[in-house]
Formats: C-alpha cells, sequence, structure tokens
C-alpha cells in the first residue's frame, strides 16, 4: 500500500524557517518524480514545486521561488521542503504528492497524496 | 503561467442526475495534461481523471472526462452519495496550476 506521511508542520514567525518531511512507503520511490502541494485554510490547491526521480531537476511555483528548496533523500525513501523567509501568505497545509508520469519527471498528475501537515506562519 | 477558471462555483443537485462541470483554460493545454480530483472534507484530493479523458484506477466508470485546448469537462453521468464533494482542475505544464474548485452539493 503507498503511503506519504508528512511532518514538520508548526506555528512560525514572520522570516523563520521550517523543514518539512515527507516519508514514502509501498513503491520503489526513486521511479517516481514527486511535489508539493499546499491548500490554505478554506482554499484550493496550490502547486508549489516538484522533483524528478534523481533530484536532476526540480521546480517552482513563482509565489515560493527563491524561498523555498526541494530536495530528496532515495536512500532514505524522503522528500524534503526547506522554507525559508516564511510570510503570512504561506499559511497552508502542506501535502506531498506522487507524480504519476512514468518517466519519472515532477510533471504530471498526482495519483497519491499525503494527509499534509499544517504550516502556521503568524507574529 | 496557464489560469484555470472552473464554472460553477457551486452546483445543486439530487442523486441519481448528470452533473457536468467546466474548467477554462487562459491558454492552450499542451498534450491535454489536463487532471481532475475529488476532495471531501478532511481528506486528501484523490486523482479521477488524467490526460484530460483517462480514469485513473479504480475510478467508477460513472466519471468522464472530456475536451482539448482551452476547453475541458468532468461528467459525473449519475451521481451517488458518495460523490458530493469538491472538485479540482489542473493542468500539468511547467508550472502546474489548479483551478479553483466546484462544490457539488446535495439540493
Amino acid at each position: 500500500e503507498v503511503q506519504l506521511v508528512e511532518s514538520g508542520g508548526g506555528v512560525v514567525r514572520p522570516g523563520g524557517s521550517l523543514r518539512l518531511s515527507c516519508a514514502a512507503s509501498g513503491f520503489t520511490f526513486d521511479d517516481y518524480g514527486m511535489s508539493w502541494v499546499r491548500q490554505a485554510p478554506g482554499k484550493g490547491l496550490e502547486w508549489v514545486s516538484g522533483i524528478n526521480w534523481n533530484g536532476g531537476s526540480t521546480g517552482y511555483a513563482d509565489s515560493v521561488k527563491g524561498r523555498f528548496t526541494i530536495s530528496r533523500d532515495n536512500a532514505k525513501n524522503s522528500l524534503y521542503l526547506q522554507m525559508n523567509s516564511l510570510r503570512a501568505e504561506d499559511t497552508a497545509l502542506y501535502h506531498c504528492a506522487r507524480g504519476s508520469a512514468s518517466d519519472g519527471d515532477y510533471v504530471g498528475s498526482f495519483d497519491y497524496w499525503g494527509q499534509g501537515t499544517l504550516v502556521t506562519v503568524s507574529s | 503561467e496557464i489560469v484555470l477558471t472552473q464554472s460553477p462555483g457551486t452546483l445543486s443537485l439530487s442523486p441519481g442526475e448528470r452533473a457536468t462541470l467546466s474548467c477554462r483554460a487562459s491558454q492552450s493545454v499542451s498534450s491535454s495534461y489536463l487532471a481532475w480530483y475529488q476532495q471531501k472534507p478532511g481528506q486528501a484530493p484523490r486523482l479521477l481523471i488524467y490526460g484530460a479523458s483517462s480514469r485513473a484506477t479504480g475510478i467508477p466508470d460513472r466519471f468522464s472526462g472530456s475536451g482539448s485546448g482551452t476547453d475541458f469537462t468532468l461528467t459525473i453521468s449519475r451521481l451517488e452519495p458518495e460523490d458530493f464533494a469538491v472538485y479540482y482542475c489542473q493542468q500539468y505544464g511547467s508550472p502546474s496550476t489548479f483551478g479553483g474548485g466546484t462544490k457539488v452539493e446535495i439540493k
């Protein structure tokens, strides 16, 4: 059974940093691209960042470019999101999601999602 | 980036009725890189349709997707009680973007 379990969320002050993790199991992690998708409270979905199967290709939404860094450790079946210079508008539930592209690219639909970890940016 | 506009914002229907949801893109979506998701309260999104018209694994055939270019449609042929939820479209060019969602509620 495919499982994606996020952790690392919490309350942080504006300008602060946080590192999210996603532990993957039930599939061959290094066959798949992965992404982070967030959802502000009561709002819709926003793609944040993606990474291909070996970490050689990454992408970011304009809203987080230069502040967030995505990475992965295939030996640990884990995905990460380093978030710096956090703003109030970054407050959201952050989901990790598996890409469905057969070539391991992060560009694609998302066939499995974690339940998310909540990030609250507030003074 | 491609902006996706979903309509209507809310669809009020009864079980057994047909639901037609629209997703319009601000520019052409390449290679029909368009997906649909269902989300229920407190749950993660669930992939229904990818490639504009291909059903994901385990999705009932009452769900169907169609369209190309800038206009896409998700159709639920006969609504079951478990289908009342919020539906999102996504285009997966780079960067990927989502529509604002359509809520299908019980009339």
